[in-house]
Formats: structure tokens, sequence, C-alpha cells
């Protein structure tokens, strides 16, 4: 199975500062890589497909990037809102794997 | 819209089997396969297995072999997931995930106590 490690695991934050979370695969994805928002009580929501494909109803200060093993997820000016944990999933071989999950606060 | 409604919470003893459903709407369900993913505070998200609603063909994650079965009612536009052999492990929410998980049901909550 593909081993992915999400970094940090806890990140605090303030309201405009740009922030980047990270997965690193233990094998090349080749760009197979989404990204994940869940508030608490709620499902997982969709923000980035394939790496860099900002998924449709997503801000835009949402952004993607990577290859190979190393991909990023950015929030380029952080808002109230975007407090939640964040994981990754890898879906370019089964068994799709995720992320631990980096948890997100404000300062 | 496209909408997933899972199957509300349940609490199941040790030995036992669940079977959770998960109705699709706002899509044609044939069109897109259906995944299911455990989360637990313990090991985070895990994907369990996905089908293809049109074919019914299947594939698992190893480790829930045996454990979780996929089905689907094309009829209905409903996939099922039957958990057996139930032990406090199995204590999770289950979700499922449609659209390349871009659409995910609510969740169903599943506590194994006796």
């Amino acid at each position: 199975d593909i081993q992915m490690t999400q970094s940090p695991s806890f990140l605090s934050a303030s309201v405009g500062d740009r922030v980047t979370i990270n997965c690193k695969a233990s094998q090349n994805i080749n760009k197979y890589l989404d990204w994940y928002q869940q508030k608490h009580g709620e499902a997982p929501k969709l923000l980035i497909y394939n790496t860099n494909n900002l998924q449709t109803g997503i801000p835009s200060r949402f952004s993607g990037s990577g290859s190979g093993t190393d991909y990023t997820l950015t929030i380029s000016s952080l808002q109230p809102e975007d407090v939640a944990t964040y994981f990754c999933l890898q879906h370019s071989s089964r068994p799709y794997t995720f992320g631990a999950g980096t948890k997100l606060e404000l300062k | 819209q496209v909408q997933l409604q899972q199957s509300g919470a349940e609490l199941v003893k040790p030995g036992t089997s669940v079977k959770l459903s998960c109705k699709a709407s706002g899509y044609t369900f044939t069109s897109n396969h259906m995944n299911w993913i455990k989360q637990t505070t313990g090991q985070g998200l895990e994907w369990i297995g996905i089908i293809n609603p049109g074919s019914g063909g299947t594939s698992y994650n190893v480790k829930f072999k045996g454990k979780a079965t996929l089905t689907v009612d094309k009829s209905s536009s409903t996939a099922f997931m039957q958990l057996s052999s139930l032990t406090p492990e199995d204590s999770a929410v289950y979700y499922c995930a449609s659209g390349a998980r871009a659409y995910w049901g609510q969740g169903t909550l599943v506590t194994v106590s006796s």
C-alpha cells in the first residue's frame, strides 16, 4: 500500500496568513492526489482533485501543487471559515490511502 | 443536485452483521463508481472499497475483505455495504462517496457494543 505522510499534524495561523499543508507519498503517485476539508460533524468536502484542479464552488484562495511524491495544499489568505481538518488522498493505486490529517485553527 | 442519503445510526452487538445503505439522487446512478470509507478517531480515514453500479464489479482493500460486502440495487439507485462478524474495532462513521469522491453521504455511525 502507498503510505501518505501528511504534515504538519496541527497548524495555528492568523486571518490573512498564507498556509501550506504537505503530503508525501511513499512512491510516485503521478499527480493522482486530492485534498479534502472536513469541519466538525460533517463529511469531508473535496477541494482540489488531481493535484491542482479546483473543485466547482471552492474559493480561489485554495490551490494545490506537486508532482511525483510531494504535494502541497495552499490557502493564500486564511479566512475564519477555513478552520477545519484537511486530508490528502492518493488514488493512483488501490487501496486508495489518506493522509492522517492537519488540524487548522485560528491563532 | 447530487445527493447521497445514508441510513441512520446503528447500535449492534458483537458477532452480528449490519447492512448500511446509501441512496443516490440527482445523477445517473450507474454512471459513477461508489466508494465506501471508514472514519475513526484512532485510524483516521480508510478506504474500504469501490463498486461499479452498472456491472456490480467490486474492488476491496485487502484489510476489509471478508469484513465488508458491497452491493447495489439499480432499481432504487441505492448502494449497500454489509459489515459482518462485528467487533468493537468496527465502531466508526462510514461514508459512501461517488463522482470520483466529489459527493459524499452524511455518514452512518456504527457502534458495536454488548
